[in-house]
C-alpha cells in the first residue's frame, strides 16, 4: 500500500497561469515532505521542502502548502513557465526511518506556450 | 565536479544474466542509496549505505545486493536478471547537513531492459 500518492499522473496548464499539483500520505510519522522535479534522461533534482510544523514554504514562484489534519500538501507553481515542464514528484520523510525518502507515483505537468 | 555518474545509461539483458550496475559520486557524501523508478510507483529504495563498509536493505531488496568498499563508489548487482526487473535505476548520494532531512543529489539514471 503506497504511503505517499500522487493521483494526478498529468496536468496541463497554460503559460502564465497557476498549477497546483496534489500529493496525500497515511504516515503520520512523515516529519519532512519535499517535491522533486524530473526532466526526461536526467536524475530528479530537488526543488522545494517543508517541515511538518509548518503550513507553508515559499521559495520563489514555488510554494509549498502543507495540510497536517487532512494528510495532504500541494505545490503551486505561479506564474508557469514552459520551462517548468516535468515530472514532478512528492516525497516524505520518516523520522524513524534514517535519511530514507517514501516518493509518490508522480505528476506529469505540461505547461503549454 | 561530476556529482552522481552512473553506467550504463541504457543495459539489455537476458533473463537469468547477471550484471552491475555502476555509481560514483565526487562529493564526499556518506550516504548512497539505489531506487528503481516503475510507471506510476515512483522511485523505490532498494539498498542504501551510510558509509564505507556498511550497507542496509530499503523497501524492495529482493535480487540485488550491493557493497560500499570506497565512500566514493555503490556499486548495484543483478544476480540473476528476471523481467521484473525491467527499470529505470537511480543512484543517490546525500550528506549530513544537520538539518532533519538532506537534500539527495541523484545520478541521470540506467534503463535496464529484462528480456
Amino acid at each position: 500500500d503506497q504511503q505517499v500518492k500522487q493521483n494526478s499522473p498529468s496536468l496541463s496548464v497554460q503559460e502564465g497561469r497557476i498549477s497546483i499539483l496534489n500529493c496525500d500520505y497515511t504516515n503520520s510519522m512523515f516529519d519532512y515532505f519535499l517535491w522533486y522535479k524530473k526532466y526526461p534522461a536526467e536524475g530528479p533534482t530537488f526543488l522545494i521542502s517543508i517541515s511538518s510544523i509548518k503550513d507553508k514554504n515559499e521559495d520563489g514562484r514555488f510554494t509549498v502548502f502543507l495540510n497536517k489534519s487532512a494528510k495532504h500538501l500541494s505545490l503551486h507553481i505561479v506564474p508557469s513557465q514552459p520551462g517548468d515542464s516535468a515530472v514532478y514528484f512528492c516525497a516524505a520523510h520518516d523520522n524513524n526511518a534514517g535519511n530514507m525518502l517514501t516518493f509518490g507515483g508522480g505528476t506529469r505537468l505540461m505547461v503549454k506556450p | 565536479n561530476a556529482g552522481v555518474t552512473q553506467t550504463p545509461k541504457f543495459q539489455v539483458l537476458k533473463t537469468g544474466q547477471s550484471m552491475t550496475l555502476q555509481c560514483a559520486q565526487d562529493m564526499n557524501h556518506e550516504y548512497m542509496s539505489w531506487y528503481r523508478q516503475d510507471p506510476g510507483m515512483g522511485l523505490r529504495l532498494i539498498h542504501y549505505s551510510v558509509g564505507a563498509g556498511i550497507t542496509d536493505q530499503g523497501e524492495v531488496p529482493n535480487g540485488y545486493n550491493v557493497s560500499r568498499s570506497t565512500t566514493e563508489d555503490f556499486p548495484l548487482r543483478l544476480l540473476s536478471a528476471a523481467p521484473s526487473q525491467t527499470s529505470v535505476y537511480f543512484c543517490a548520494s546525500s550528506s549530513p547537513s544537520g538539518r532533519a532531512v538532506d537534500t539527495q543529489y541523484f545520478g541521470p539514471g540506467t534503463r535496464l531492459t529484462v528480456l
